[in-house]
């Protein structure tokens, strides 16, 4: 079984709709992440928790919102979606005493239409 | 200026060659420095971290680092098909627990 898993794999949802991407880990890992990645843009950080009391926000985190409801689950809400928002959007994790190295889910591509 | 650049590519080289990536990085306090490959419509995959001055040798990738000049590298020896794709290269700047990227240079392996 995937260490990090992600829900869904493909969305495609309209303008003005909320949305709600999940993320559930295994590795026991206390710190999580969402990003989002552009052709030509790699990967920019939304928001991040470092447990489930400290959420903070990343570079990008405006029309965005999270839920740290467990250690394992993070979620990444698009309040109202448009389409600028079209993208792959990664979780990541890391072990505070891994030396900072972060294992990614497998990605949800989202189109907002 | 960005915080992590990396040589813009697309990088072809032949089977069995040696490719070579470059990666700069701006926050002289950076203690981190990764690797990741991505093939196409997959995540980044965590390859190499590196974490002092010098060489750091696994199987057929190497990753230079030089904190002095701000630059860390990655050496594929012997490439092969199965490494195309792009590689990332990824700083902790400011030692904050969080990762800069760079855009990534694409690697095609033709044989």
């Amino acid at each position: 079984d995937a260490d990090v898993t992600q829900t869904p794999r493909n969305r495609i949802t309209k303008t003005g709709k909320r949305i709600m991407l999940e993320c559930s880990q295994t590795k026991g890992h206390d710190r999580m992440y969402w990003y989002r990645q552009d052709p030509g843009l790699g990967l920019r950080l939304i928001y991040y928790s470092f447990d489930v009391k400290d959420i903070n926000k990343g570079e990008i985190s405006d029309g965005y919102s999270v839920s740290r409801q467990a250690q394992a689950k993070f979620s990444l809400s698009l309040e109202s979606a448009i389409p600028n928002q079209t993208a792959l959007y990664f979780c990541a994790t890391s072990d505070p005493d891994g030396r900072d190295e972060q294992f990614f889910g497998p990605g949800t591509r989202l189109t907002v239409l | 200026q960005k915080e992590v650049e990396q040589n813009s590519g697309p990088l072809s080289v032949p089977e069995g060659a040696i490719a070579s990536l470059n990666c700069t990085y701006s926050d002289r306090v950076s203690q981190s420095f990764f690797w990741y490959r991505q093939y196409s419509g997959k995540s980044p995959e965590l390859i190499m971290s590196i974490y002092s001055n010098g060489d750091k040798e696994d199987g057929r990738f190497t990753a230079q680092l030089n904190k002095a000049s701000q630059y860390v590298s990655l050496l594929i020896r012997d490439s092969q098909p199965s490494d195309s794709a792009t590689y990332l290269c990824a700083v902790n700047p400011s030692n904050d627990y969080k990762l800069s990227f760079g855009a990534g240079t694409t690697v095609t392996v033709r044989a």
